[in-house]
């Protein structure tokens, strides 16, 4: 079946370091990949999409790039600030059902 | 901006017991789902529904019934709990290619 494997588990930077999270998938036909953000307390928010090869997607300063030939979707920012403290979902999902196939997530901390 | 709202937020629940968790959404979305999502991992997909009155199995479905009585509301159901069952669970809707929208989450305990 479906699967998506986020290599960091944790990740703790200070602000303004550059940030990557890793995201590789493993799936049938042409998915739509994702990226959300969790906050304490919250549901999961979607930060955006792609569905092509080599589309970028990009919300608040970050971005990714689906990649088809290495079924990857990384994660960057450019100068991470200290609200983007969360845990980061990379996700798969049917354009038809819209139903999504999760990373285990990657906590991100960032510190003052 | 859409609304998945989720009750209750917590609950305590026994063992052989059976609980019932509730969404209801204001978005006018045609699918529903319920995600479980457990410490350190990701959300997996229980149930979905995509029209009232009709439920589909996800990658997880087994413990779990659920009921879509209209398109407003989408309930989870757990006829025996069992501790395994003990996790943080979601809701969410989406309609067409857009977003999937979730709620804040019920926290489940079964003890």
């Amino acid at each position: 079946g479906d699967s998506v494997t986020q290599t960091e588990g944790q990740v703790a930077l200070s602000e303004e370091d550059f940030l990557t999270i890793h995201c590789n998938y493993s799936a049938s036909g042409y998915p739509a990949l994702f990226w959300y953000v969790q906050y304490p307390g919250e549901g999961p928010q979607f930060l955006f999409r792609a569905s092509r090869d080599k589309e970028k997607g990009s919300s608040r300063g970050f971005e990714a790039t689906y990649d088809k030939g290495t079924t990857s979707f990384h994660l960057r920012k450019a100068s991470v600030q200290e609200s983007d403290s969360a845990v980061y979902y990379c996700a798969l999902g049917g354009a038809n059902t819209g139903k999504l196939t999760f990373g285990d997530g990657t906590v991100l901390t960032v510190k003052p | 901006e859409a609304a998945v709202t989720q009750s209750p937020r917590s609950k305590v629940a026994v063992t052989g017991g059976k609980v019932t968790l509730s969404c209801h959404q204001t978005n006018n979305h045609d699918y529903m789902y319920w995600y479980r999502q457990d410490t350190g991992h990701g959300l997996r997909l229980i149930h979905y529904s995509y029209v009232a009155d009709s439920t589909e199995k996800g990658d997880i479905p087994d413990g779990y019934k659920a009921s879509r009585p209209s398109q407003e509301n989408f309930s989870l159901i757990l006829e025996l709990a069992s501790l395994s069952q003990t996790a943080v669970y979601f809701c969410a809707s989406r309609t067409g290619r857009t977003e999937v929208f979730f709620g804040k989450g019920t926290r489940l305990t079964v003890v």
